[in-house]
């Protein structure tokens, strides 16, 4: 597999505690924002979307909020496992159902 | 199980040179994406199809093509490879439209010499 060594906003989080990782988006008219996982060496990978009406939305140890009236997207992983590190993508489908990527936040897991 | 693979998954070409990178998925998607992912830039949309003959142009669509004569492939074409193409390549697919879940294959690294 690929990757690719991006110089990102890094996280550094204590294995056990929760992360919040956050993210800016600029299309007002986004029907979804959705949360993408990508392991070094891997294509990304799909973890949760939120549709444009809800503001919190939650998964297995995954929370994602959406706070519209300042265009902020956040995902929030409880208890931290090492599987977690990773890069991750923020996204929203623009019109006709195209997928545009932010440019990622890389969370490290410390044991 | 369902999957979408790449080939090759590293390629070395010359400058000037036709690369093409395959795609292949046998989940039946009706929607397939090619992506570039660079330092700094997160990933960008190079070409995307909805179905069988459909092609429409990403962000970064210059000096890329793709055809789609089958639902399961989506090939990748460099018509003239440049330096400035040497890059990641993904491509991904969805079931339909608006699908916000895609699959992405693992990528190919190309390097342009």
């Amino acid at each position: 597999g690929e990757s690719v060594g991006l110089h990102l906003p890094t996280l550094s989080v204590q294995e056990g505690d929760n992360s919040i990782i956050n993210c800016a988006y600029s299309n007002s008219a986004s029907d979804y924002f959705i949360w993408y996982k990508q392991e070094s060496g891997k294509g990304p990978q799909f973890i949760i979307d939120i549709r444009s009406n809800m503001d919190k939305r939650q998964g297995q140890r995954v929370t994602v909020l959406l706070n519209k009236t300042v265009k902020h997207l956040s995902l929030q992983i409880a208890a931290t496992q090492p599987g977690d590190s990773a890069v991750y993508f923020c996204a929203e489908i623009l019109a006709q159902g195209r997928l545009a990527f932010g440019k990622g936040n890389q969370v490290v897991v410390i044991p | 199980d369902a999957e979408i693979t790449q080939s090759p998954r590293h390629k070395i070409t010359e400058t000037g040179r036709q690369v093409t990178l395959a795609c292949h998925q046998t989940w039946n998607h009706n929607n397939m994406f090619w992506y570039r992912q660079d330092l700094g830039h997160g990933l960008r949309l190079i070409h995307y199809s909805y179905g069988v003959q459909d092609t429409n142009k990403g962000e970064v669509s210059d000096g890329y093509s793709v055809s789609r004569s089958n639902t399961e492939d989506l090939p990748l074409t460099l018509e003239s490879a440049a330096s400035s193409q040497t890059s990641v390549y993904f491509c991904a697919s969805s079931a339909s439209r608006g699908n916000t879940e895609a699959f992405f294959g693992q990528g190919t690294r190309l390097t342009v010499v």
